[in-house]
């Protein structure tokens, strides 16, 4: 199955700072590459997602970049502001459809 | 678009009963939903696939006779906890895909069940 993991496993940043989040996996089948924002106590929240066939994609001040041939993809986040605290999940995606979520990283935005 | 909502929140039962939690897809249609559970501090552990109409497909180690899972419509998926114990004390989440995007799924705001 998928194995995947999540780098750091917390991340603190000045507000205005950037932060980079990155995802590994192993499945060379993985074909869609989705993060999740989950706040305390609330359901997971799809904020940006990637297939395989597309390098980088940018909405706002958030972005994913992928790169297949290390199986590795990264969350960007610019200007960071405190609502930005939350935990962060990947959850890449095989053919089965099924996601293989990372045990999350906790981001901390301090004012 | 895309709002999928569960009910209840929020069920605290005693030892011994059933509880039902129920995941509906309120501007789509869902063509198939799946559950998942998070103990605290922990990642989403998906449970079980559910396409309507069908049985649920379980994971390994997930007991089909105790987290039964009903998907009648394609706006409805059930599941109930049946003769719950304080070890199935959780935050369930459903989530629903369209069958426009297979793969993208869209989560429910969770349940969170405390079985004393």
């Amino acid at each position: 199955g998928e194995n995947v993991e999540q780098h750091p496993s917390t991340l603190s940043v000045q507000e205005g700072d950037s932060a980079v989040i990155k995802c590994t996996y192993s499945d060379s089948a993985s074909n869609y590459f989705p993060w999740y924002k989950q706040e305390l106590g609330k359901g997971p929240q799809l904020i940006i997602d990637i297939r395989s066939n597309v390098g980088e994609k940018k909405d706002q001040r958030i972005a994913v970049t992928l790169n297949k041939t290390a199986k590795h993809f990264s969350l960007h986040i610019t200007e960071t502001q405190p609502e930005d605290s939350a935990v962060y999940f990947c959850a890449p995606t095989g053919a089965n459809s099924k996601l293989t979520f990372g045990k999350g990283i906790t981001l901390s935005v301090r004012p | 678009g895309a709002v999928v909502s569960q009910h209840p929140s929020r069920v605290i039962c005693k030892s011994g009963t059933s509880v039902k939690i129920e995941c509906r897809s309120l501007d789509f249609q869902a063509t198939t939903m799946f559950w998942y559970r998070q103990f605290p501090k922990q990642s989403l552990m998906l449970m079980a696939t559910s396409n309507e109409g069908s049985k649920a497909t379980y994971e390994q180690g997930v007991e089909k006779d105790k987290f039964l899972i009903n998907h009648a419509s394609l706006t409805l998926s059930t599941l109930t906890v049946t003769s719950a114990h304080p070890e199935d004390s959780s935050f369930y989440i459903c989530s629903a895909t369209t069958s426009g995007r297979a793969d993208t799924q869209y989560f429910g705001p969770g349940t969170r069940l405390t079985v004393l």
